[in-house]
């Protein structure tokens, strides 16, 4: 089946570094990703959707600004978090459908710690 | 998307059947059922969608009513592995967006 690949798995840094996290789409292409967060406890909340040669759509409350998307190809969209904080920290996962018609898959997420 | 009500937390005995309940009295004629599970720790796992007919894969089953305001998720025989959070999400086929609710935590206890 469509399998969605999240690198790193885990990540560690100090505070003010960026964090790059990559989202694949193995053996299909997607035209669209999206990019979730979640911290302990918590649901799942939609930060953003990435689209394919153009601008990300950001979810009401999300700084575009610090978490910066680039989705330069049909298989890989990125999330970029800049000047990372201790407050950054959280589970973060990227979907995608593989086509118009199929459930999304998700990737394994990546935990990311701030010092 | 139509707003999903779940049980916050359910037990099952390993080896039974565990059934999920979720409401959706607002949904839309055009709207599907999904479930997905989420194991701690992990990213989120399809398990089956439906529309109004009743499904069955090699997962689970999902039962529909005939109002289509709620639907079971139906684990046949449940083992310590199907312990995760379990959400009902209702949309529109064509639109891709998920929204999470905070989902049934269910254990299986041995």
């Amino acid at each position: 089946g469509a399998v969605v690949s999240q690198h790193p798995s885990w990540v560690i840094c100090k505070s003010g570094t960026s964090v790059k996290i990559e989202c694949r789409s193995l053996d299909f292409q997607a035209t669209t990703m999206f990019w979730y967060r979640q911290f302990p406890k918590q649901s799942l909340m939609l930060m953003a959707t990435s689209n394919e040669g153009s601008k990300a759509t950001y979810e009401q409350g999300v700084e575009k600004d610090k978490f910066l998307i680039n989705h330069a190809s049909l298989t890989l969209s990125t999330l970029t978090v800049t000047s990372a904080h201790p407050e950054d920290s959280s589970f973060y996962i990227c979907s995608a459908p593989s086509n118009r018609d199929q459930p999304q898959h998700f990737g394994d997420g990546t935990r990311l710690s701030i010092l | 998307d139509a707003k999903t009500t779940q049980p916050t937390s359910m037990d099952c005995a390993e080896g039974r059947a565990a059934n999920l309940p979720c409401n959706h009295s607002t949904i839309s004629g055009n709207e599907y059922v999904y479930w997905y599970r989420q194991i701690h720790s992990q990213g989120p796992q399809y398990i089956i969608h439906g529309l109004k007919n009743n499904e069955t894969n090699e997962m689970a089953s999902l039962i529909i009513t005939e109002d289509r305001k709620s639907s079971t998720l139906i684990l046949p025989h449940a083992t310590l592995r199907d312990t995760a959070v379990y959400y009902c999400i209702v949309r529109v086929g064509s639109n891709y967006k998920l929204t999470f609710g905070k989902g049934t935590l269910l254990t299986v206890n041995p």
